[in-house]
């Protein structure tokens, strides 16, 4: 799998967008990028995922360059709920393993 | 409710006696995977599963055990714990590759200490 780079902490104000950065410069053909988050100690949760286009859904969109070497998570309208480390991840749509790094903390303050 | 249930939620045990941590999905899911979740070292996979009958080592496999009899079921077996297992365990399914791109559901974690 191609390795995330992500910037370890972000802040947002309640109600603006929140735009998180990842680089996967390393990122082959057959990868897609795919988003989670984890709020405090819970489960990571699923968010959004994407190959080549942009994709929205009802939580965030996600924005991925041309050359696919960066994608951006967007969350339009960040709540103090949004609070939570966010992990970028790239992998194979047949892979089998899936690697973690380190995450970005965003903290939402009011 | 689609979800994947991990027991117990908190375990303390001491060094060298066996346990089982389970983990079960309703998703008829074929993948299935453990992750342990160390600070500042993010998470990091044990051991997955493809299908019934077939696991594979993940990242960091010593110490630990799986088996997959049943679809839905992917118990986590530590047969002599030490403390440096102490960690937070997550276990997580999805669909099977073949048949698009699928995103990972995960429990909600079990939080084991060895003393």
């Amino acid at each position: 799998d191609a390795k995330t780079t992500q910037p370890t902490s972000m802040d947002c104000a309640e109600g603006r967008a929140a735009n998180l950065p990842c680089n996967h410069s390393t990122i082959s053909g057959n990868e897609y990028v795919y988003w989670y988050r984890q709020i405090h100690s819970q489960g990571p949760q699923y968010i959004i995922h994407g190959l080549k286009n942009n994709e929205t859904n009802e939580m965030a969109s996600l924005i991925i360059t041309e050359d696919r070497k960066s994608s951006t998570l967007i969350l339009p309208h960040a709540t103090l709920r949004d609070t939570a480390v966010y992990y970028c991840i790239v992998r194979p749509n047949a892979g089998n393993m899936l690697t973690f790094g380190g995450g970005t903390r965003l903290m939402v303050k009011p | 409710e689609a979800q994947v249930t991990q027991n117990p939620r908190y375990l303390i045990t001491v060094t060298g006696k066996k346990l089982t941590v389970t983990c079960s999905q309703n998703m008829n899911h074929e993948y299935m995977s453990w992750y342990r979740q160390d600070p500042g070292l993010g998470l990091r996979q044990i051991y997955y599963s493809m299908n019934v009958e077939v696991t594979d080592k993940g990242d960091v496999p010593e110490g630990y055990k799986v088996s997959r009899k049943e679809k839905r079921n992917f118990p986590l077996i530590l047969e002599s714990p030490s403390p440096n297992q102490t960690s937070l365990y997550f276990c997580a399914s999805r669909r099977n590759l073949g048949q698009g791109s699928s995103p990972l559901h995960f429990g909600n974690g079990t939080r084991l200490t060895v003393t």
